[in-house]
C-alpha cells in the first residue's frame, strides 16, 4: 500500500541553522509528493510540491527534491527563522485526490 | 477569496453522545474531504465527495460515523455514539477536482473534539 514515513520530532534548532526533515515513501506507480505546514493555531497549508521524479519544489526558502531512486522527498532550508516554528507534514497523492500523510515533524527554532 | 469554513472550532462531549460538524468549502470546489487527525499523527482521510456523491469512504467507521453533502456544497460529519478514541481534530478540505488528477487541497481550521 501507500505510506509516508517522516523523521521523528521534535527538532530544535537555533536561528539561521540548516534544516533537514527526512521523508521517505512507499507507493506504486508515480505519486505526487507534498510538504504541508501547520503553524500554531492555524490550519494546514501547502508549502511545496513535486509531481514527477527529479522535480524540485520550493517556497519561502524551503526546498525538496523528488528522488524516485531513494523514494525520498527530504525538506531543507538553509537558514531557519523563529517564524518557521511549526509542524511539517510530508504527504503523497497516488490516486484520485486522497492525500496520505506522514506523522508530522515538529520544528522549534530558538532565537 | 474566502477559505474553507468549519464549525464549531471546539467541542467537548461525553462518550456515547452524538456530535455533528459542519464544513463550507471554497466556492466552486467540487471535491470535499473530511480528515481525522489524532494527536501526534498525520491526518487520515475519512471520506471524499465529488459534488454530492461519495468517491471514497473506505476508512469511515460506518457503524458510528456518517457524512453527507447535500446539493454538492456544504457538508456535515456526524458521530453517533462517540467513543473516547474519537478525540481528534476533524479537518475539512476542498479542491477544484480530485478524481482525474491532483488539485491543491485547501484546509479549514478544523474542529477539535474531546470525548470524556
Amino acid at each position: 500500500g501507500n505510506s509516508v514515513t517522516q523523521m521523528e520530532g521534535p527538532v530544535t534548532l537555533s536561528e539561521e541553522a540548516f534544516l533537514t526533515i527526512n521523508c521517505t515513501y512507499t507507493a506504486t506507480g508515480y505519486p505526487s509528493l507534498f510538504w504541508y505546514v501547520q503553524y500554531p493555531g492555524e490550519g494546514l497549508q501547502l508549502l511545496l510540491k513535486a509531481t514527477k521524479a527529479d522535480d524540485k519544489g520550493s517556497n519561502k526558502g524551503f526546498e525538496a527534491t523528488y528522488r524516485k531512486e531513494t523514494t525520498s522527498f527530504h525538506l531543507e532550508k538553509g537558514s531557519v527563522q523563529v517564524s518557521d516554528s511549526a509542524v511539517y507534514f510530508c504527504a503523497l497523492n497516488n490516486q484520485g485526490g486522497k492525500l496520505i500523510f506522514g506523522q508530522g515533524t515538529e520544528l522549534s527554532v530558538k532565537p | 477569496e474566502a477559505g474553507v469554513a468549519q464549525s464549531p472550532r471546539y467541542k467537548i462531549i461525553e462518550k456515547r453522545q452524538s456530535v455533528a460538524f459542519w464544513c463550507n468549502p471554497i466556492s466552486g470546489h467540487a471535491t470535499l474531504y473530511w480528515y481525522q487527525q489524532i494527536l501526534g499523527q498525520g491526518p487520515k482521510l475519512l471520506i471524499q465527495f465529488q459534488n454530492n456523491g461519495v468517491v471514497d469512504d473506505s476508512q469511515l467507521p460506518k457503524d458510528r460515523f456518517s457524512a453527507e453533502r447535500l446539493k454538492g456544497v456544504d457538508s456535515t460529519l456526524k458521530i453517533q455514539p462517540a467513543k473516547l478514541e474519537d478525540s481528534a481534530v476533524y479537518l475539512c478540505a476542498s479542491s477544484l477536482a480530485g478524481i482525474a488528477g491532483y488539485n491543491e487541497q485547501f484546509f479549514g481550521p478544523g474542529t477539535r473534539l474531546t470525548v470524556l
